[in-house]
């Protein structure tokens, strides 16, 4: 079975601060990770993912994320967020074996402070 | 290139009754999943469907169920209605099933039970 941890529920920084979201997870073999955000009473929007290659991904909206094997990790991270950051913030999880079945963490709440 | 879309986009169906929801994928797209999102339970796998087979199913009663036509568009169906089925059902497509690609989403369908 598939699973991912996002341990805070709620994520706040001061505009123009770095931004980081943490994610942990579980899967048998190779994991293909993801991260998503929505925005109230919208879907999920992509931002990056990791399949394979550099353990710096880097995605949309200057955002980055590092793949750690060996802490079976994957944090969001920006350098410098904007109160349009504000959103909820999914890390997904499926394995490389032929699905496409995610397995999502409950979501973090991201709040920039002006 | 138009993005998912999911219709309708709000229903509000009584107890007991069944409701049907549409999806239509990105053109080109030939792998469809859907999940539900509450507040409780987060984001949940219902089913993916590619070439008109159900490839995966998560573990949700019979009274959800789907299909997919030869235009890869896809309905799900929710049978005898009960209060807990009300959730935001998000549905996503990708090129095929199981490749490295992102899965693009829809802006969903929220149901209210009442």
């Amino acid at each position: 079975a598939q699973s991912v941890a996002q341990p805070e529920d709620q994520v706040n920084v001061a505009e123009g601060n770095p931004l980081t979201v943490k994610c942990t997870y579980s899967v048998s073999g190779n994991p293909y990770l993801f991260w998503y955000v929505q925005y109230p009473n919208r879907g999920l929007q992509f931002l990056l993912k990791y399949i394979t290659g550099d353990n710096l991904v880097k995605g949309s909206y200057g955002f980055e994320a590092e793949f750690n094997k060996s802490q079976t990790s994957f944090h969001l991270k920006k350098p410098s967020a904007l109160v349009s950051d504000s959103a909820l913030y999914f890390c997904a999880v499926r394995n490389a074996y032929g699905n496409n079945r995610l397995a999502f963490g409950k979501g973090n709440q991201v709040v920039v402070i002006p | 290139k138009a993005g998912v879309t999911q219709t309708p986009r709000y229903l509000i169906k009584t107890r007991g009754q069944q409701v049907t929801l549409s999806c239509s994928p990105i053109s080109g797209h030939r792998s469809v999943s859907w999940y539900q999102q509450t507040p409780g339970q987060g984001l949940q796998f219902l089913f993916e469907y590619f070439s008109e087979t159900q490839r995966n199913k998560g573990n949700f009663p019979g009274r959800f169920s789907g299909r997919q036509f030869s235009n890869s568009r896809s309905e799900m169906n929710v049978s005898t209605l009960e209060l807990g089925d009300s959730a935001l059902y998000l549905c996503a497509s990708s090129l095929e099933a199981g490749d490295r690609e992102e899965q693009y989403f829809g802006p969903g369908t929220r149901l209210t039970v009442t």
